[in-house]
C-alpha cells in the first residue's frame, strides 16, 4: 500500500514552453501533497504545499505563478513548470500524505520526474 | 531556519564492513528525524523515523540514533552489502508537515 506514482519518469522540453508533471497518490487518498526540487549534489528543497480544492502554499523564493500546482482531487496534484528555462533542470519529487494515515508526519514519496530544459 | 548537514558526502568500503553515517541540525527543536535511502534517478524510501523523544531505532542491519540537544544523528549499517549502495539523506521535521533534507551520504558497498 501507499504508492504514489508520477509522470512522466523522463521529460526533454525546449525552453520557453511548458510542461506539466503529474502525482498520484494510487492506492489511497491524499488531502496534502508536497512539491520538493533537487539539483544535482544538493538537498531536496521543499517548493510547495498543495491541499486538495484550496491554493497551494508555495516556500520563500519559489515563483508561484511559474510553477503552477493545481490539486484538484484527493488522488491526483500537477506540478505545470511554465516558460521553462535551462536552470528549471532538476529532479521534480512528490509525496503525498494519506488522509487516514494515524500519524500526521508520514509522507509517501513518489520515484520523482527529471526534467530537462533545453 | 533548519540547515541539516551530512558527513562524508561519499563513502566506499569493502563489502562486510560496518559504516557509519552522520547527520548534524542547527535547531534542536524537532519533532523527528528520518533517514532515508534514494536509489539512483528514484524517489525516497524511509528507513528510519526517530521521534525527539527517542534515542535509537533499528531495523534489520541498520540502528539510528539521535542526540537532539548536541542536534546529531547517526546511522549505523552492519555488515554491509552491495545492495546497500544508494544515497542516504537524513531529514528533519519540526511542528510542521514540512521536511528539511541534508545533501546526502552516497554510499558504495564494493563486492
Amino acid at each position: 500500500g501507499a504508492v504514489v506514482s508520477q509522470h512522466p519518469s523522463r521529460v526533454i522540453c525546449k525552453s520557453g514552453t511548458s510542461v506539466k508533471i503529474e502525482c498520484r497518490s494510487l492506492d489511497f487518498q491524499a488531502t496534502t501533497m508536497f512539491w520538493y526540487r533537487q539539483f544535482p549534489k544538493q538537498s531536496l528543497m521543499l517548493m510547495a504545499t498543495s491541499n486538495e480544492g484550496s491554493k497551494a502554499t508555495y516556500e520563500q523564493g519559489v515563483e508561484k505563478d511559474k510553477f503552477l500546482i493545481n490539486h484538484a482531487s484527493l488522488t491526483l496534484s500537477t506540478l505545470t513548470v511554465t516558460s521553462a528555462h535551462p536552470e528549471d533542470s532538476s529532479f521534480y519529487i512528490c509525496s503525498a500524505r494519506d488522509r487516514r494515515a494515524r500519524n500526521w508526519y508520514e509522507q509517501y514519496f513518489g520515484p520523482g520526474t527529471r526534467l530537462t530544459v533545453t | 531556519k533548519q540547515e541539516v548537514t551530512q558527513i562524508p558526502a561519499a563513502l566506499s568500503v569493502p563489502e562486510g564492513e560496518n559504516l557509519v553515517l552522520n547527520c548534524s541540525f542547527t535547531d534542536s527543536a524537532i519533532y523527528n528525524l528520518q533517514w532515508f535511502r534514494q536509489d539512483p534517478g528514484k524517489g525516497l524510501t524511509s528507513l528510519l523515523l526517530i521521534q525527539s523523544s527517542q534515542r535509537e531505532q533499528t531495523s534489520g542491519r541498520l540502528n539510528a540514533s539521535l542526540d537532539k540537544s548536541s542536534g546529531r544523528s547517526t546511522l549505523y549499517i552492519a555488515a554491509s552489502q552491495p545492495g546497500d549502495s544508494a544515497t542516504y539523506l537524513c531529514a528533519v521535521q519540526g511542528g510542521s508537515e514540512k521536511l528539511v533534507f541534508g545533501k546526502g551520504t552516497k554510499l558504495t558497498v564494493n563486492p
